[in-house]
């Protein structure tokens, strides 16, 4: 399996919402990432997590919280979202934090805060 | 922290020319530069990557340079098609395995 998978692929929600996004790899890859990637922008990085320990926060309004139940699963929870958080959320995974080496990406979740 | 510079911002290219797209970056730490493609809707994808003891890298229509000294690296594609119309991004390494991604290059390939 060589790929990072990630659920749902669409989400709508509203702002008093709570809602979940999924990311599961089963590579064996030690450092997963949460990007968020605004249309026609490159990915911006959210978290971190190596050996499922988060890493990297990078100043993310803790709306998003973000989880590592295990080394294969990654999780994104969302609370109380803004208009302005729509975007696609992708997940990615690598070999390791202490790399650098390349990431694989997932499909990434496309969601929209009405 | 680095700062990657990407351009030009949209490129159209006529199929069967070639296409460059140039980065540069400002951390001399940085020792490792991958290129993603994007297509529309879909997740970036890994085409390509040059570390800092490697000057050039091929793979078939592909390649990458690096100029270590001058901080710039390019992606040379050859014989376009119009499968490679997509949005390219450049990256850099930074603490760890964190990426800083350039700001993308559309491209155009015309039929």
């Amino acid at each position: 399996d060589t790929e990072v998978t990630q659920t749902p692929k669409h989400l709508v929600m509203g702002m008093t919402n709570k809602k979940s996004l999924k990311c599961e790899q089963h590579m064996g890859h030690r450092a997963m990432y949460w990007y968020k990637q605004k249309a026609k922008k490159p990915p911006e990085l959210m978290f971190v997590y190596s050996y499922e320990k988060l890493s990297i926060n990078e100043s993310v309004p803790s709306r998003f919280s973000p989880e590592c139940p295990n080394s294969s699963l990654l999780n994104l929870h969302l609370h109380a979202l803004q208009p302005e958080d729509s975007a696609l959320y992708l997940c990615a995974s690598s070999q390791a934090e202490t790399g650098p080496y390349g990431y694989t990406f997932g499909s990434g979740t496309r969601l929209t805060v009405v | 922290g680095e700062n990657v510079e990407q351009h030009p911002s949209t490129l159209s290219v006529q199929e069967g020319d070639s296409a460059v797209i140039k980065c540069t970056y400002s951390d001399s730490a940085s020792n490792y530069f991958p290129w993603y493609k994007q297509e529309l809707g879909k997740r970036p994808q890994l085409i390509i990557d040059i570390r800092s003891n490697v000057g050039e890298k091929k793979d078939q229509r592909i390649a990458v340079t690096l100029n270590k000294t001058a901080k710039h690296f390019s992606l040379h594609i050859t014989e376009t098609q119009p499968e490679d119309s997509a949005v390219y991004f450049c990256a850099a390494s930074g603490t760890g395995n964190q990426f800083y991604f350039g700001t993308g290059t559309s491209l155009t390939v015309i039929p």
